[in-house]
Parts: C-alpha cells; sequence; structure tokens
C-alpha cells in the first residue's frame, strides 16, 4: 500500500512550457485534491474531484486543468508555465463519506524561470 | 467563507518544555478542525481532528488540542516537546462538499527546538 504517490519530485519549466504533475492513490478514496503551498500562505486548493468523471475548482484555479478518468489518478496540467506558478504542489485524498482524514502525497517542486 | 488564523509564524522553545500553538477560526456552521504537521520536505501528516463531542482531542505525538467555541479556538498544546518536533504545523478547517471535504489551511507555525 504506497498511498498517495507524486512524480515527479522536482521539475524546472521555462516560461510557456506545458506539464503534467501525476498523483496517484491505491486506497479506492473517491475525493482527491491539488493543493499548492507557498512561503507564507499555507496551502491553497486548487482543484478538487469527488470522484472519476466529477471535478470542480477550488480556491487558486487559474493555469490549471485536471481531470478524473479513473479513481486511482488525479494529473494536474499546466498549459503554460508562469513564473508565478513555481511553488510546491501536493496532492491529497480521502474517503467520501463525509469529513475524513486526507491523505498528502510527498510533494512536487516546480520551479519557472 | 472559511478562514484559519494562525498568530504566531514563529515559535522556539527548549526541549522539555510545554508548547502551545494559536489557531483561529472563522466559520458559520460547526467547524470540522484538524491540524497537521509537516517534517522539512515532506508531506503534511494529521496530529489530529475535531468532528464533535468531547472538545478536548487527543492526537498522535502526545499533542492534544481543544476547541473552545467561544473563542473560535482550537490550540494544539503538548505538555514536554522533544527535539523531533521541530517543524511546521498548520491548522485546517473542513467544510463538506458534494461528500468530499475541502480544507481551508492557516499560515502555518514553524517550530523551533532549542537542546
Amino acid at each position: 500500500n504506497a498511498g498517495v504517490t507524486q512524480t515527479p519530485k522536482f521539475q524546472v519549466l521555462k516560461t510557456g512550457q506545458s506539464m503534467t504533475l501525476q498523483c496517484a492513490q491505491d486506497m479506492n478514496h473517491e475525493y482527491m485534491s491539488w493543493y499548492r503551498q507557498d512561503p507564507g500562505m499555507g496551502l491553497r486548493l486548487i482543484h478538487y474531484s469527488v470522484g472519476a468523471g466529477i471535478t470542480d475548482q477550488g480556491e487558486v484555479p487559474n493555469g490549471y486543468n485536471v481531470s478524473r478518468s479513473t479513481t486511482e489518478d488525479f494529473p494536474l496540467r499546466l498549459l503554460s508555465a508562469a513564473p508565478s506558478q513555481t511553488s510546491v504542489y501536493f496532492c491529497a485524498s480521502s474517503p467520501r463519506q463525509g469529513i475524513g482524514e486526507q491523505y498528502f502525497g510527498p510533494g512536487t517542486r516546480l520551479t519557472v524561470t | 467563507a472559511q478562514s484559519v488564523t494562525q498568530p504566531d509564524i514563529h515559535i522556539t522553545v527548549s526541549e522539555g518544555a510545554s508548547l502551545e500553538l494559536r489557531c483561529n477560526y472563522s466559520y458559520g456552521a460547526t467547524p470540522y478542525l484538524f491540524w497537521y504537521v509537516q517534517s522539512p520536505g515532506q508531506g503534511l501528516q494529521l496530529l489530529l481532528k475535531y468532528f464533535s463531542g468531547d472538545t478536548l482531542v487527543q492526537g498522535i505525538k502526545g499533542f492534544e488540542a481543544e476547541f473552545k467555541r467561544s473563542q473560535s479556538s482550537f490550540n494544539l498544546r503538548k505538555p514536554s516537546v522533544h527535539w523531533s518536533d521541530a517543524a511546521e504545523y498548520f491548522c485546517a478547517v473542513g467544510i463538506l462538499t458534494g461528500g468530499g471535504n475541502k480544507l481551508t489551511f492557516g499560515t502555518g507555525t514553524q517550530l523551533k527546538v532549542e537542546l
């Protein structure tokens, strides 16, 4: 049971490049979410999904796309990277029933130059 | 909209001393409250959570937190800090949405432990 996994751990992009941050969980959790962490700002919700085929925007969705084709995977796409997207990105999952613990992945540190 | 305030950005305590990290929340309904810890370079780990019932909740690693509705607070405490407790601590409030839950985090408190 690997929990929540994220790849890559580190990434450097040039402005305008695109990339996909991968997130997978093996706990059969229906709820998955993406957060970004910036110094002095805590974690802010980007997008979330309550099940396969269902996604919604969080607090800071601009510049990011998501899709959820399977229960296990929830990739985050940056279509045209900007320096403002330099951050640490965390994926999390939880069981759908009510308020449950969210399990976090180890994070991806992204730098956009 | 809900919000969480952690007024202390940095706290330094001596090993063996007691610890209290402050958290205040703003939310119109009954809050679901969490404390997470993040060690350097790591993801977040849940310390404890409050949903309802007893206002004093026990967590892992010897931590506890007390929910005080009148003060809109959920402060984290530990009687005797260990050097391994040095980390960043986040308070969060959760709301139900479409069967899942959305977390709003505070800005975090960085704990340093002096030996």
